[in-house]
């Protein structure tokens, strides 16, 4: 149950787009379509924004999209927003009912 | 509406145990799986165990496999984690969260601090 490598930190101007990866293995992300995206605000719980890969929560813009590529899954975050910044994670189903969560990735709206 | 309280955090010494609970309103807490997820001072989130909608399956990282159990009173609309043999390392605040979507956790507590610290 290795954690899920995600880059540290991301950032991109207002209006732009940012992608962040997240890197696990045939076990996890590359071998189930379970693959969520939540986005953390300081002091605040997390929030669930994407999940299955690439579905949207009731709710959720469509500024945000995820997708996935062999044991490779990325969170685009396309029109950014002040209120984007946050720190955003993923996790992955890793089978016998065991899940993982990636390393975590700062955004910053310059 | 969706509410998820989580209690029982505190301060114990390395070895001691704790029990956490999280109290669910505005949903029937028996339709969903459940999951516990910690994160550490300053620190990412880490996935800690995850029951059935009836308790008859868990899962458990490998951290606190042994450790910790998990379980749940759908009478009450509660769900509880056990921590025993506490280490520093388990110090995080705690997060109860419920698996709306499948492997999406939807509803979220505000967290309970539990401290292992002499």
């Amino acid at each position: 149950q290795s954690a899920l490598t995600q880059p540290p930190s991301a950032s991109g101007s207002p209006g732009q787009s940012v992608t962040i990866s997240c890197t696990g293995t045939s076990s996890d992300v590359g071998g189930y379509n379970y693959v969520s995206w939540y986005q953390q605000h300081p002091g605040k719980a997390p929030k669930l924004m994407i999940y299955e890969v690439t579905k949207r929560p009731s709710g959720v813009p469509d500024r945000f999209s995820g997708s996935r590529s062999g044991n490779t899954a990325s969170l685009t975050v396309s029109g950014l927003q002040a209120e984007d910044e946050a720190d955003y994670y993923c996790s992955s189903y890793a089978g016998s009912n065991t899940f993982v969560f990636g390393t975590g990735t700062k955004v910053t709206v310059l | 509406e969706v509410q998820l309280v989580e209690s029982g955090g505190g301060l114990v010494q390395p070895g001691g145990s704790l029990r956490l609970s999280c109290a669910a309103s505005g949903f029937t807490l028996s339709t969903y799986w459940m999951h516990w997820v910690r994160q550490g001072p300053g620190k990412g989130l880490v996935w800690v165990s995850r029951i059935k909608t009836d308790g008859s399956a868990t899962g458990y990282a490998d951290s606190v496999r042994g450790r910790f159990t998990i379980s749940r009173d759908n009478a009450k609309n509660t769900l509880y984690l056990q921590m025993n043999s506490l280490r520093t390392e388990d110090t995080a605040v705690y997060y109860c969260a419920t698996e709306v979507v499948a492997a999406g956790l939807f509803y979220w507590g505000q967290g309970t601090l539990a401290t292992v610290s002499s």
